[in-house]
């Protein structure tokens, strides 16, 4: 079955603990993004890769790293997670420019 | 400037009945799809829908059909015949291409559709 898969489902951490949600995906493609997602504001791109080794910023990448040493796997790491980094997070992926992206099932991230 | 405008925070439908959500764009770019993304209370993201800024005729999948009208920017999302599990929040996304770094699907803050009994 083709998907986006995250984890882990839900993470409750502590400020300055790092931190890592995978994303692995058995599509092939090329174009992996992480986005947050909040009350009021929508889903935020934090960073995006077209292809292996490299990675891009988004809008809203403070905070925030990626690594893409394989086609399949996006990580996110959080190094020193902060209470503003509470939120859902979502993994996507996706081939052409033209084509729908899919998601994961998302990770609900608390720092407290 | 917001790029995906979804006007209705809210809207509200009687089971069967259609209902239009509002969405308007904005880009310079000639070459872009508009996509629509449904989010149930259990938080996934499903794709319902696109349209790419060359098609000549409204995108439709079954029971949902993009009202595309390119000269006013807009991609409204027209569902037919609701059900109670069309209950969800609706998002509106672009991706902007012909431009290696615009390759971001831009949300728009979504509109939250509630089916009635």
């Amino acid at each position: 079955e083709a998907q986006v898969t995250q984890n882990p489902r839900y993470l409750i951490t502590v400020t300055g603990k790092k931190l890592t949600v995978t994303c692995s995906q058995n599509m092939n493609h090329e174009y992996m993004s992480w986005y947050r997602q909040d009350p009021g504001l929508g889903l935020r791109q934090i960073y995006y890769s077209m292809n292996v080794e490299v990675t891009d910023k988004g809008d809203v990448p403070e905070g925030y790293k990626v690594s893409r040493k394989e086609k399949r796997n996006f990580p996110l790491i959080l190094e020193s997670p902060s209470p503003n980094q509470t939120s859902l997070y979502f993994c996507a992926s996706g081939q052409q420019i033209n084509s729908p992206l899919h998601f994961g099932n998302g990770t609900r991230l608390t720092v407290t | 400037a917001q790029k995906i405008t979804q006007t209705q925070p809210g809207m509200f439908v009687q089971e069967k009945e259609a209902v239009t959500l509002d969405c308007t764009y904005d880009t310079s770019d000639p070459s872009y799809g508009l996509f629509w993304y449904k989010q149930p209370s259990s938080g996934e993201m499903i794709f319902l829908i696109y349209q790419g800024s060359y098609d000549q005729q409204n995108a439709t999948e079954g029971r949902y059909s993009l009202n595309f009208q390119k000269a006013r920017k807009s991609a409204n999302l027209v569902i037919s015949a609701s059900q109670l599990g069309d209950s969800a929040m609706y998002f509106c996304a672009m991706r902007e291409g012909g431009n290696q770094a615009g390759t971001a699907l831009i949300f728009g803050k979504g509109t939250t559709l509630s089916v009635s009994s």
